[in-house]
């Protein structure tokens, strides 16, 4: 079945730490993006791409990095330098409509939390 | 920055009764997408809507678009168990250049059924 495949589902990072994590899609979409969600929030977007070897910062990117290797591939590194890493991480990806926007689809995401 | 506002932020309904979440925009809305979550989960895509005045139904959902374009609501008719969750409005910036499929999303309404 065709998806966003995200992993681990459960992540814990020790202080000075950096921890990537991992989404794959096989939807064949060209863009693809990393939320993050904390309690009482909605999404607030990290980094998003578009195409291969191109990606731009979101709203909250200081603290993440992101490389875009392989149209399916989309990792999220989240550095020591993120002070406060708890949260829900979501990855989408949607096709780049013609016409118009595409909805995004969501992996199952992955929950981090600081030892 | 465009600006999404769901309300209410929670709902507590019995089962069989139906319910209505409103999603307001500061914004012209040139794409609103609905989605439900479950805690701990990625979110699902129900519906998308472009046009001012549309409407858009999927089972008991119904989703609609003023004409100004910049408020949403999402009613549910004769509510289940299986509809509690998370539902968040989501809103795609204008089409053009490096924001292109770009989401900003609203808070999220909790939804609670009771059987």
């Amino acid at each position: 079945d065709g998806g966003i495949t995200q992993s681990p589902k459960y992540l814990f990072r020790k202080e000075g730490q950096n921890v990537t994590l991992s989404c794959e899609q096989n939807l064949n979409h060209d863009a693809m993006y990393w939320y993050r969600q904390d309690p009482g929030q909605g999404l607030r977007l990290i980094y998003y791409s578009q195409i291969v070897n191109d990606f731009q910062k979101g709203d909250i990117a200081e603290g993440y990095s992101v490389s875009r290797e392989k149209k399916e591939s989309f990792p999220l590194t989240v550095t020591s330098a993120q002070k406060n890493p708890t949260a829900f991480y979501l990855c989408a990806s949607s096709a780049m409509g013609q016409g118009g926007n595409q909805p995004q689809h969501f992996g199952d995401g992955t929950r981090l939390s600081i030892l | 920055s465009q600006e999404l506002e769901q309300s209410p932020q929670s709902l507590i309904v019995q089962e069989g009764k139906n319910l209505t979440i409103n999603c307001t925009s500061s914004k012209t809305l040139y794409g609103l997408y609905w989605y439900k979550q479950k805690y701990g989960e990625g979110l699902i895509f129900l519906m998308m809507l472009q046009k001012g005045g549309e409407e858009k139904s999927h089972e008991k959902i119904t989703a609609k678009l003023d004409e100004k374009k910049q408020q949403s609501s999402l009613h549910i008719t004769a509510s289940q168990p299986s509809h509690a969750g998370i539902y968040l409005c989501g809103a795609a910036s204008n089409a053009g250049g490096t924001s292109y499929g770009k989401l900003t999303f609203g808070q999220g309404t909790i939804l609670t059924v009771h059987p």
